[in-house]
């Protein structure tokens, strides 16, 4: 059973617009949600966070929205450019446990 | 320097061997976690360990072991390899006093088995 979803496989937006990355979970007990960036070959990087007691979290061009009656979340680049082209993960946690992972959204910034 | 290393960077196996993979980090970090990507599966927990005599099982344990040798070092086997255990394997650390417990990651490694 996925606890986090990333429905969409693959994303494509052209530079200077809006991306939107999206993430549903099932697991109401999570409390921290986290965004990870992964460029080929290299280990996946943090990027931006959201405690489950917010509902928006901002860090430059980046902002992270959480429906928490919705159980769902979503990463919002703005404005995109080419170098933002990677696998995105989704991760939730909830107490002293690992984090759990969505199967990853590729963007692509079409120049 | 990188603070989580990982060794080797890619290898090439074949059915049957052993083969050990290790993770060394710098960040002072207790927990430590191993992970796999496959194509449209994303990361999966293979083991993980919260201090060095802590050893946790994850979402996909069969066919692996892990060792936590000291702090800093988390190495995992493949006791015979199968060609299904072809991925990449990233190595975490995390510490338990950050609030939301960011896990950092390695580089990878790269495992081909024949």
């Amino acid at each position: 059973d996925q606890q986090v979803k990333q429905n969409s496989p693959s994303l494509s937006v052209q530079e200077g617009r809006i991306s939107i990355l999206n993430c549903d979970y099932t697991n109401s007990m999570f409390d921290y949600f986290l965004w990870y960036k992964k460029y080929p070959a290299e280990g996946p990087t943090f990027l931006i966070s959201i405690s489950s007691i917010k509902d928006k979290n901002e860090d430059g061009r980046f902002t992270v929205f959480l429906n928490k009656s919705a159980k769902h979340l979503s990463l919002h680049i703005v404005p995109s450019q080419p170098g933002d082209s990677a696998v995105y993960f989704c991760a939730a946690r909830s107490g002293n446990t690992p984090l759990v992972f969505g199967k990853g959204t590729r963007l692509s910034v079409i120049a | 320097d990188a603070d989580v290393t990982q060794t080797p960077r890619n290898r090439i196996t074949k059915t049957g061997k052993r083969i050990m993979l290790e993770c060394s980090q710098t960040k002072g970090h207790d927990r430590m976690y191993w992970y796999r990507q496959d194509p449209g599966l994303g990361l999966r927990l293979i083991y993980y360990s919260f201090d060095v005599k802590d050893i946790n099982k994850g979402e996909i344990s069969d066919g692996y072991s892990v060792s936590r040798q000291a702090q800093a070092k988390f190495s995992l086997s493949l006791e015979s390899a199968i060609p299904n255990q072809t991925a990449l394997y990233f190595c975490a650390t995390s510490d338990p006093r950050d609030i939301q417990e960011t896990q950092y990651f390695g580089p990878g490694t790269r495992l081909l088995v024949l």
